[in-house]
């Protein structure tokens, strides 16, 4: 079993479609992240979650509906969404040890997401 | 805002060519990740640097925390070293995780 796991790994989907991404991971870290990866553009952050809690939002549009219902799975709800989210969605996990973050991140081989 | 710049953004070789990659940051940070990925979308980390230099097999990355820049080197490139390769930070006011545009390297047979 692969340490983060994604489904599905590729996904088509119509504006008017509602739609999830799943993430798994294994590696019993704490906290759990989306990211955005768009063409010529750096990773791009959307939500975080530590110990189950969102404890970020990177002003992300409604569209998109993150759900941690424990530690170790997260979700991303998808609905009417447009043709420019078309990107690969990351997902990856992270434990924080006593000495803070050094921001070592285990990732996901991502969802290859086209909305047409 | 702390910017992560990377160069070159493209880079092809020929099998066997040493390769550097270059980071640079604007902003205090606490370490300097180098990553990769492949073109499947799955990244792996290389590197984590808060000074100095590391080595792992033909990879090798070096940080200059006064000069705000990192450089990842491959010796004897492979064609299997096709990637694009990320330069991330942390650090600055809001101890985020920042990340470069990427480097994609292609190295022919």
């Amino acid at each position: 079993e692969t340490g983060v796991t994604q489904t599905p790994r590729h996904l088509v989907m119509g504006m008017t479609n509602k739609k999830s991404l799943k993430c798994e991971q294994h590696l019993g870290h704490n906290a759990m992240y989306w990211y955005k990866q768009s063409a010529k553009k750096p990773l791009e952050l959307m939500f975080v979650y530590n110990f189950k809690e969102q404890t970020e939002n990177n002003s992300v549009p409604s569209r998109f509906s993150p759900e941690c219902p424990n530690s170790s799975h997260l979700f991303l709800h998808l609905h009417t969404l447009q043709p420019e989210d078309s990107a690969l969605y990351l997902c990856a996990s992270s434990q924080d040890p006593a000495g803070g973050w050094t921001g070592e991140l285990f990732f996901g081989e991502g969802s290859r997401l086209t909305v047409l | 805002k702390n910017e992560v710049e990377q160069s070159p953004q493209n880079l092809t070789a020929q099998e066997g060519e040493f390769i550097t990659i270059n980071c640079s940051y604007s902003v205090g940070i606490s370490a300097l990740h180098w990553l990769q990925q492949h073109p499947g979308g799955g990244i792996v980390s290389l590197f984590m640097l808060s000074s100095g230099k590391k080595k792992h097999g033909r990879l090798i990355a070096t940080i200059n925390i006064q000069e705000k820049h990192s450089s990842l080197h491959i010796t004897a490139s492979h064609p299997r070293d096709s990637a694009v390769y990320i330069c991330a930070v942390l650090g600055g006011s809001n101890y985020k995780l920042t990340f470069g545009k990427g480097t994609l390297l292609t190295v022919n047979p």
